[in-house]
């Protein structure tokens, strides 16, 4: 079965400090891709980042960069320098093999300190 | 300059009322989708179409229906709305080019409460 999975419901971070948020996954496919999504208390939701199974390098993305380890099934979204502007729930989504829909994972509520 | 727009917003309905959410997107992409997010925030798929045919239809009930009238619009239908119908629903459109890295851009949202 395909799943995602997000370990920490919630997480705080101080201002101007870095902060890695966790995804793992499970498939057979060996082709997939890997997002991160962004969603504000305002509501929308703004994509971040997209990694592919097949992609050596990890993916940047300005402040944000995505810590793919295939083997481990885990593509963890870190954030460096955090700005208060971050606070936010993040969710991890992917699209397996051929399928279309994005397969979401349950969401991180970031609180960023001053 | 809006990317992908939704209306309304928010939408308060009463109990077996008819609604209906537009959705509209200027990226010139050719698929489309709505998405269900639930008072968890979990987010699941609903619907897709590509080039005005329906290509994604998850269990749902037959009380909703999408509508796809050209690659730009995307509207969805719901009948004798419930109490559990309550949420946030989320259009989506990105261009295939049957890359598993080809990017889905969300709308606003629109906020459903049924009374």
């Amino acid at each position: 079965a395909q799943k995602i999975t997000q370990t920490q419901p919630g997480m705080f971070v101080q201002e101007k400090e870095a902060v890695t948020l966790d995804c793992t996954y499970d498939t057979s496919d060996q082709s997939y891709g890997l997002f991160w999504y962004k969603q504000p208390s305002s509501g929308e939701m703004i994509f971040l980042i997209y990694q592919g199974s097949y992609d050596e390098q990890n993916a940047t993305e300005g402040r944000y960069s995505l810590n793919f380890q295939k083997a481990r099934k885990s593509a963890n979204l870190v954030i460096s320098a955090s700005q208060l502007g971050d606070s936010a729930m993040y969710f991890c989504a992917m699209r397996f093999g051929s399928a279309r829909q994005l397969t979401f994972g349950s969401g991180t509520q970031l609180t960023v300190l001053p | 300059d809006t990317a992908v727009s939704q209306t309304p917003k928010y939408l308060v309905t009463q109990m077996g009322n008819d609604k209906s959410i537009k959705c509209e997107q200027n990226l010139g992409h050719d698929t489309m989708y709505w998405y269900k997010q639930d008072s968890k925030k979990f987010l699941k798929i609903m619907f897709s179409y590509n080039n005005k045919e329906l290509i994604i239809n998850e269990t749902v009930p037959n009380r909703f229906s999408p509508k796809s009238p050209d690659k730009a619009h995307l509207n969805l239908h719901i009948n004798s709305l419930e109490l559990g119908d309550s949420a946030v629903y989320f259009c989506a459109s990105s261009q295939e080019g049957g890359r598993v890295t080809d990017t889905q851009y969300f709308g606003p949202g629109t906020r459903l409460t049924v009374l």
